[in-house]
């Protein structure tokens, strides 16, 4: 079964760091490009970051550029978000989904399937 | 605001048939590039629903349908069934910002 579960949210105070983890199963991770989504209470879905199989693409919205770093270790089937500086905008549940189809750059019009079950993170004084 | 824009709810009863768009512009919808769309139920993650405009992935039931037309894109649900009740998300990209991109969200009640 392909699986992905998040883990390593949590409450923070504003500009504190937190670092969340994917953690890969059932499919061939190193394959794949993955993404961050996040969804503040109550709100919609926002896209946050994007990988590629082997780390040579990477994106990120303008509203966490510069604060958060994607990446991936692929022999041990994980993805990661280290956020920095974090406000008290970031806070949302995120999801790690990845890109449907191999072999992508990532980032682009590739739709997201699986998604996993989501981490809180909180960022509140 | 949501670079695709969705009604924020629609509702229909049950056997019924809803119709929910997302409408965009030509840096992403318009622009050919495809649109794809997500279900959440309540207090669990987004599964995906229609991919490509108009495919559905095994296990999706034919109840639900995807179109695409110049800078707007739609999901019909047909026979609406109580489980249907979600909400509904469009997902693109848009080369103007060189951005994933998501509608805002409608919320489907079934009444």
């Amino acid at each position: 079964e392909v699986q992905l579960v998040e883990s390593g949210g949590g409450l923070v105070k504003p500009g504190e760091s937190l670092r969340l983890s994917c953690a890969a199963s059932g499919f061939t991770f190193r394959g794949y490009s993955m993404n961050w989504v996040r969804q503040a209470p109550g709100k919609g879905l926002e896209w946050v970051s994007s990988i590629s199989s082997s780390s040579s693409y990477i994106y990120y919205a303008d509203s966490v550029k510069g604060r958060f770093t994607i990446s991936r270790d692929n022999a041990k089937n994980s993805l990661y978000l280290q956020m920095d500086s974090l406000r008290a905008e970031d806070t949302a549940v995120y999801y790690c989904a990845r890109d449907a189809i191999t072999g992508t750059t990532g980032g682009g019009n590739n739709w997201f399937d699986p998604w996993g079950q989501g981490t809180l993170v909180t960022a509140s004084s | 605001q949501s670079v695709l824009t969705q009604p924020p709810s629609v509702s229909g009863a049950p056997g019924q048939r809803v119709t929910i768009s997302c409408t965009g512009s030509s840096s992403n919808i318009g622009a050919r590039y495809d649109v794809h769309w997500y279900q959440q139920l309540p207090g669990t993650a987004p599964k995906l629903l229609i991919y490509g405009n108009k495919n559905r992935p095994s296990g999706v039931p034919d109840r639900f349908s995807g179109s695409k037309s110049g800078t707007s894109a739609s999901l019909a649900i047909t026979g609406l069934q109580a489980e249907d009740e979600a909400d509904y998300y469009c997902h693109s990209y848009d080369s103007s910002l060189s951005d994933v991109v998501f509608g805002g969200g409608t919320k489907l009640t079934v009444l």
